[in-house]
């Protein structure tokens, strides 16, 4: 059974940095790309970033690019979302996926000071 | 970017009828190896979303046959043949073909 396992998310300062993990099981981790999705409250979904399965390749949505940085861990089974210079805006669930069917429980960041 | 226009954004339907969401990109989503990158999905109050049908027109595993897929190059239609209590949330249509990977603004259904 394929499962997502997040890690819990928090409140932190505009300008702060937090670090999302995601641990896979269920399948062959390194052999699928993984991607973050983020919702703002009450609102749409929003493709944030996505990553090779080897690491090699990563792509960013234009709102966090420079800010955020994806990465893995294929001997950990892990997925992360490093983020930095947090706005806001950037308050939201944060989703890891190994799109398309298989989703994380999510985890909500809030930025407020 | 690719747009992902859905319509209509809000639906409410009595149950046994038939719901209808159109999702229209603004560029084709077909790629030369005949694959159509279009996902739908449901996203219930507090859940992550639930793959329903993917590549335009394949049903996902455990997805009940009242719920189908259809369409090509930039419009696609979300069919729900019957619609039951468990139907409601928010449908939403996707698009992988290109990054920024995008979705459609979501459709609120509910029962009347």
């Amino acid at each position: 059974e394929v499962q997502l396992l997040q890690s819990e998310g928090g409140l932190v300062q505009p300008g702060e940095s937090l670090k999302l993990s995601c641990a896979a099981s269920g399948f062959t981790f390194s052999t699928y790309a993984m991607t973050w999705v983020r919702q703002a409250p009450g609102k749409g979904l929003e493709w944030v970033s996505t990553i090779s399965g080897s690491g090699g390749s990563t792509n960013y949505a234009d709102s966090v690019k420079g800010r955020f940085a994806v990465s893995r861990d294929n001997s950990k089974n892990t997925l992360y979302l490093q983020m930095n210079s947090l706005r806001a805006e950037d308050t939201a669930v944060y989703y890891c996926a190994r799109i398309s069917p298989w989703w994380g429980q999510g985890t909500l960041v809030t930025v407020s000071s | 970017d690719i747009v992902m226009t859905q319509t209509p954004l809000s639906l409410s339907v009595t149950p046994g009828q038939p719901a209808s969401i159109s999702c229209k990109s603004s560029q084709s989503l077909l790629q030369s190896e005949g694959k159509t990158y279009l996902y739908w999905y449901l996203q219930k109050p507090g859940q992550p979303p639930q793959l329903l049908i993917y590549e335009a027109f394949n049903r996902f595993s455990g997805v009940p046959d009242r719920f189908s897929g259809s369409g090509s190059g930039t419009d696609f239609t979300l069919k729900i043949s019957r619609v039951e209590a468990e139907d409601v949330g928010i449908y939403y249509c996707m698009q992988t073909i290109q990054v920024p990977w995008t979705f459609g603004q979501g459709t609120k259904v509910e029962i009347k």
